[in-house]
């Protein structure tokens, strides 16, 4: 199946600084969507992107479909922030989603 | 609009009880799948569905079993559960966006945290 690589697994911050998250996948892929699970569990989408640039206030992503990849950037960043931050792709659109192993951001006041 | 809804949020079990978590989604949407996330790991698929009848095994579906008699609904069973199932559980649907640009595909629920003992 499908591989998905999140680099850097861990990433420490201080409040106000901008961050990169990498996720690469080890094919093409019909859907890319990531992720934030806050400290309680929960699941919040930050952007459904199979290929592209979008932008989200002080978030924003990158995919780049052809070298399979995605960028998801973070500016000014704020204790809120801290969480992980999952990608997931799909080949199909079979509701059969894979996921990375996250990256575990926290970014201290 | 609930979106995706499971319960129960937290479960204990003892080892070989059997259980079933639920999940219901009010969205119309054609695909619905059960995930399971273990300590610092992303989520692993455990069974999907395309359809109302149809399922399939996912990467880890030893254990489980699942069922899709209507759109709405997919409960997960465990049949004789084991400490190795101590893990938190995501329900989750989705659509074909087709053409569409949209904000969202794959929709969760709140998860069910399982501890077996």
């Amino acid at each position: 199946g499908i591989q998905v690589e999140q680099s850097p697994p861990d990433l420490i911050l201080q409040e106000g600084a901008n961050s990169t998250l990498r996720c690469n996948f080890s094919d093409s892929v019909n859907n890319l969507q990531w992720f934030h699970q806050n400290p309680w569990g929960q699941l919040i989408n930050l952007f459904y992107i199979p290929s592209g640039t979008k932008q989200n206030g002080r978030l924003s992503a990158t995919t780049v479909a052809t070298e399979r990849y995605s960028l998801l950037y973070i500016s000014s960043s704020q204790t809120t922030d801290s969480g992980v931050y999952f990608c997931a792709v799909e080949r199909a659109n079979a509701g059969k989603s894979t996921f990375g192993d996250g990256t575990t951001l926290t970014v201290k006041p | 609009n609930a979106g995706v809804t499971q319960t129960p949020k937290f479960q204990v079990l003892k080892t070989g009880q059997s259980m079933t978590l639920q999940c219901a989604q009010d969205m119309n949407h054609e695909y619905m799948s059960w995930y399971r996330q273990d300590p610092g790991m992303g989520l692993r698929l455990i069974h999907y569905s395309v359809g109302a009848g149809i399922t399939d095994q996912g990467e880890v579906p030893n254990g489980y079993n699942v069922s899709r008699s209507t759109t709405e609904d997919f409960p997960l069973r465990l049949l004789s559960a084991a400490p190795s199932q101590t893990s938190v559980y995501f329900c989750a649907s989705s659509y074909d966006p087709g053409d569409r640009v949209n904000t969202e595909k794959l929709f969760f629920g709140s998860g069910t945290q399982l501890s077996v003992l």
